[in-house]
């Protein structure tokens, strides 16, 4: 495997649901990023997390629990999902969270919550 | 507020045309503005980026040109392709936070 992966690459889920989206990421970098990408809107930074430490929380609702056990992987924990939660996950890492630019996003996983 | 607006939303082009998407932001300390090619089932990844520094940044076909003064900045595609057909985002780098225009869905019709 290359770059950066995610699974599942789709879920449907009822409201009442637990489930976890899964990232990792064979760059060898240190932060990694949880974005939400819905239809017509910018891309929205959800969490950054920089050696395994979260470095930023937009104001997500806590129904979202991000977890980062090491620098090459990531969770997103979903609980009591709205249906306005339904988007695409991307999961993106780059070198370090401040010095360096590129970042490599995975394929996403596009997520419907019914 | 959205922090980096683009425009157009969708855009049609002859093969063989210019394809021209822009951007523009408020926010001076943005130190750096990468524009994203998205296929559909696939993540955003990195087309070409250029810093405030510098009025244009050209590899192969696509180039940036960038106005520092009027906050605008756009991405030039020559000689499009329909291989080029894709949805383009530009970005805005504020410290380690990265702020996406709502992206344009080019298609280049044969």
């Amino acid at each position: 495997e290359t770059g950066v992966t995610q699974t599942p690459r789709h879920l449907v889920m009822g409201m009442t649901n637990k489930k976890s989206l899964k990232c990792e990421q064979h760059l060898g970098h240190n932060a990694m990023y949880w974005y939400k990408q819905s239809a017509k809107k910018p891309l929205e930074l959800m969490f950054v997390y920089s050696l395994e430490e979260r470095v930023e929380n937009n104001s997500v609702p806590s129904r979202f629990s991000p977890e980062c056990p090491n620098s090459s992987h990531l969770f997103l924990h979903l609980h009591t999902l709205q249906p306005e939660d339904s988007a695409l996950y991307l999961c993106a890492s780059s070198q370090d969270s401040r010095g360096a630019y590129e970042q490599y996003f995975g394929p996403g996983t596009r997520l419907t919550v019914t | 507020q959205q922090q980096v607006k683009q425009s157009p939303q969708s855009l049609i082009v002859q093969k063989g045309g210019i394809s021209i998407i822009n951007c523009a932001y408020e926010n001076t300390a943005f130190d750096y503005f990468p524009w994203y090619q998205q296929f559909p089932g696939k993540g955003p990844a990195l087309l070409i980026a250029i810093r405030p520094d510098v009025s244009e940044k050209k590899e192969g076909r696509f180039t940036i040109s960038f106005n520092k003064s009027a906050k605008q900045f756009s991405l030039h595609i020559m000689d499009s392709q329909p291989g080029d057909s894709a949805t383009y985002f530009c970005a805005a780098r504020d410290g380690n936070q990265f702020y996406f225009g709502t992206g344009t869905s080019l298609t280049v019709i044969p």
